[in-house]
């Protein structure tokens, strides 16, 4: 079973439809990341959590929510989706210490119609 | 600021060229983090390696090799010998003890053709 699981791993909805990935790992990592990935702008940071209590914004935050449910398990919410939030986006986890590298899902290719 | 620069956008080669990935930083940390990762067309993300700043030793494995210098402030990541395989997007990041989370450069897509 892979580490860190998103789900689902695609998603085709409609524009104002309320719409939930999720994210769940196995690594007993505390810090967690949502990412979205357009072509030709890499990985970008919309949310996240160094521990269960702990939520915040990343650097293209408007229009998603988050939710840390439990140290293993953190959603990303788009409440009510728009065409430009159509991307991949990557769910990570990394331990406390500075040097470990973030671990990835596999991602959700989301497309808002 | 933290900024990761990839400026080459795609690089074709055929197989069995040697190819270079560069990537130039900049943060105001004296301690910091590099790493590249490697997403195949399949689209995971793969963590290839790690760099800390205190530590300018080129790195080896295989056909992978990283030339970290501090003084231009560069990570490149050299492919000897490339492959079908190595056809892939390939990110470079940078963390630092300030803003400790990672900062992705906008990635190079390497097409290694037979």
């Amino acid at each position: 079973d892979a580490d860190v699981t998103q789900t689902p791993r695609n998603r085709i909805t409609k524009t104002g439809k309320r719409i939930m990935l999720e994210c769940s790992q196995t690594k007993g990592h505390d810090r967690m990341y949502w990412y979205r990935q357009d072509p030709g702008l890499g990985l970008r940071l919309i949310y996240y959590s160094f521990d269960v209590k702990d939520i915040n914004k990343g650097e293209i935050s408007d229009g998603y929510s988050v939710s840390r449910q439990a140290q293993a398990k953190f959603s990303l919410s788009l409440e009510s989706a728009i065409p430009n939030q159509t991307a991949l986006y990557f769910c990570a986890t990394s331990d406390w210490q500075l040097n470990q590298p973030q671990h990835f899902g596999d991602g959700t290719r989301l497309s808002i119609l | 600021a933290q900024k990761v620069t990839q400026a080459q956008t795609e690089i074709s080669v055929v197989e069995k060229e040697d190819v270079t990935l560069d990537c130039v930083y900049e943060t105001r940390d004296t301690t910091y983090y590099l790493f590249w990762y490697k997403q195949p067309p399949s689209g995971e993300l793969v963590f290839l390696i790690r760099r800390n700043s205190f530590d300018e030793q080129n790195e080896i494995s295989g056909r992978y090799s990283w030339n970290f210098q501090k003084s231009t402030s560069s990570f490149n990541f050299t492919i000897t010998a490339s492959q079908v395989v190595d056809s892939a997007v390939y990110f470079c990041a940078l963390k630092d003890t300030g803003f400790q989370k990672l900062v992705f450069g906008t990635g190079t897509r390497l097409l290694v053709s037979p």
